[in-house]
């Protein structure tokens, strides 16, 4: 079993760009958590999705963000006409379903923007 | 509005001395907490959480709830405990809301 799954690593774009942060959740966990981590500030929620469905979006920022989890493949984390104010490092996570709060975290994207 | 205090960034303590991480939470209902281990070049992993009163590696953490804390206790700590402690809270809906952080450094 290899975990969640987050790619790129590492991912720079320059001001104005798309980007694109994948998750693929541990198997048999059908719950996504993405999480941003700006620099000396702790995790902060941005959404969290089942397959197909966003269940709260209450963490994301209301304009340029956009979060999906389709019935097959990895959630995509989609940051549009990205901005020097979204460098951050982006966490996803995965558990088996409500209840459990056993997340399961990946290692993180971290974005630079230029 | 809830959330999670952890006053200290940095804890820096020699091998075998004592260890507390704090951690305060201001929620209106009845929370769950946890802590989060983060070691070098790991990671987030999840340590432990209140609800099942363990001991995990020597750590353990007492929900108080007259003070709306949570610290992270060992009594004698070892230099493979340096890393990042990360204290959380549950809203009880799916989210969790996260402190800041501490790093621990234990010394030889």
């Amino acid at each position: 079993n290899a975990g969640v799954m987050q790619n790129p690593r590492h991912l720079v774009r320059r001001r104005g760009q798309e980007a694109r942060l994948r998750c693929s959740p541990m198997k048999g966990h059908s719950h996504v958590y993405w999480y941003r981590q700006l620099p000396e500030e702790g995790l902060k929620f941005m959404v969290y999705l089942q397959k197909e469905n966003i269940i709260d979006e209450s963490g994301m920022p209301k304009e340029r963000f956009s979060a999906e989890f389709p019935k097959e493949g990895p959630s995509i984390l989609r940051i549009q006409q990205v901005v020097r104010g979204d460098s951050a490092a982006y966490f996803c996570a995965s558990s088996p379903g409500t209840g459990d709060y056993g997340y399961t975290f990946g290692s993180g994207t971290r974005l630079t923007v230029v | 509005a809830q959330r999670v205090t952890q006053p200290e960034k940095l804890l820096s303590v020699f091998k075998g001395a004592p260890v507390e991480l704090k951690c305060n939470y201001s929620y209106s209902g009845s929370p769950e907490l946890f802590w989060y281990v983060q070691y070098s070049r790991q990671r987030l992993q999840l340590l432990l959480r209140h609800i099942s009163r363990e001991s995990i590696k020597g750590f353990t953490a007492d929900l108080n709830k007259g003070e709306t804390s949570f610290h992270l206790k060992k009594p004698f700590a070892q230099e493979e405990d340096s890393a990042m402690y990360y204290c959380a809270l549950s809203d009880n809906t799916d989210k969790l809301i996260f402190g800041t952080g501490t790093r621990l450094q234990v010394f030889p």
